[in-house]
C-alpha cells in the first residue's frame, strides 16, 4: 500500500454516461499525476497538478475528459458522454520529494 | 514529440539467468525513472538516475543512465520468481518546458523456475 487510494476501484458503465473517479494522494504531496493504462502498455500521461493549479494537460483530455483538484488535496477525473475506447485502468500518482512517484491501485473502467 | 521506447517488448529466461531491458530517448532527459509493475498490480517506483554515465545498483538490479542522457538500461542478475512483472522506463525533460513523464512501453520479464 502505498497510501494512495482511488475510488471506485472498479466501473463499469453504459455508452454515453458520465463517470468520475476520485483521488488521494499522501497527505504531504502537492503534486499529482493522472495517467491512462491500456493493456500491454505503459502509463499515458493525462495531467498534472501541483496543489490545486492544473498546470499541464494531455492532448489526448479531449473536451470530454477534465480534472479538479480543488483544494489541493484530493482529485477528481470526469469522463463524459464515455466511449467504449475509453476502456482502461485510469491511475492516479502522488509524487514526493524526491520526484518519485507513488502510484494509486488505479480505476478500472469497462464502457459497455 | 518525445518517444520513448524500450527493448525487449517480452523476455522469458530460466531462473538464474540474466535480464536486460533497454529504454531509448528521442529526446535528452533530465532524468529517468524505472518503475515495475506485478501482473494485476500498478507501477512501483524502484529508482531514479540523474546525471549522465550513472549506475546504481540495488541488490541483483544494476541501473544505467547513458553519457548522453538519452538512453538507460536495467540490468537484473540470477532471476528470481519474484521478479516476474513489466519493467517502465520513464523519461522526464525539463527543457522542454513540460511537467509530464513518458513512459516507456515496457518490457514483461517471466521466469521460468
Amino acid at each position: 500500500d502505498t497510501g494512495v487510494s482511488q475510488d471506485p476501484r472498479h466501473k463499469i458503465t453504459k455508452r454515453g454516461q458520465n463517470v468520475t473517479f476520485r483521488c488521494d494522494p499522501i497527505s504531504e504531496h502537492n503534486r499529482l499525476y493522472w495517467y491512462r493504462q491500456t493493456l500491454g502498455q505503459g502509463p499515458e500521461f493525462l495531467t498534472y497538478f501541483q496543489n490545486e493549479a492544473q498546470l499541464e494537460k494531455s492532448r489526448l483530455l479531449s473536451d470530454r475528459f477534465s480534472a479538479e483538484r480543488p483544494k489541493g488535496s484530493f482529485s477528481t477525473l470526469e469522463i463524459q458522454r464515455t466511449e467504449q475506447g475509453d476502456s482502461a485502468m485510469y491511475l492516479c500518482a502522488s509524487r514526493g520529494s524526491y520526484n518519485e512517484q507513488f502510484f494509486g491501485p488505479g480505476t478500472r473502467l469497462t464502457v459497455l | 514529440g518525445q518517444q520513448v521506447m524500450q527493448i525487449p517488448q517480452y523476455q522469458h529466461v530460466q531462473e538464474g539467468e540474466d535480464f536486460t531491458t533497454y529504454c531509448n530517448s528521442s529526446t535528452t532527459l533530465s532524468n529517468i525513472q524505472w518503475y515495475k509493475q506485478r501482473p494485476g498490480g500498478h507501477p512501483v517506483f524502484l529508482i531514479q538516475l540523474v546525471k549522465s554515465g550513472e549506475v546504481k545498483k540495488q541488490k541483483r538490479l544494476t541501473f544505467q543512465f547513458g553519457e548522453a542522457k538519452k538512453n538507460s538500461s536495467l540490468h537484473i542478475t540470477a532471476t528470481q520468481t519474484t521478479d516476474v512483472g513489466t519493467y517502465f522506463c520513464a523519461g522526464y525533460s525539463s527543457t522542454s518546458g513540460t511537467y509530464k513523464y513518458i513512459f516507456g512501453t515496457g518490457t514483461r520479464l517471466k521466469v521460468l523456475a
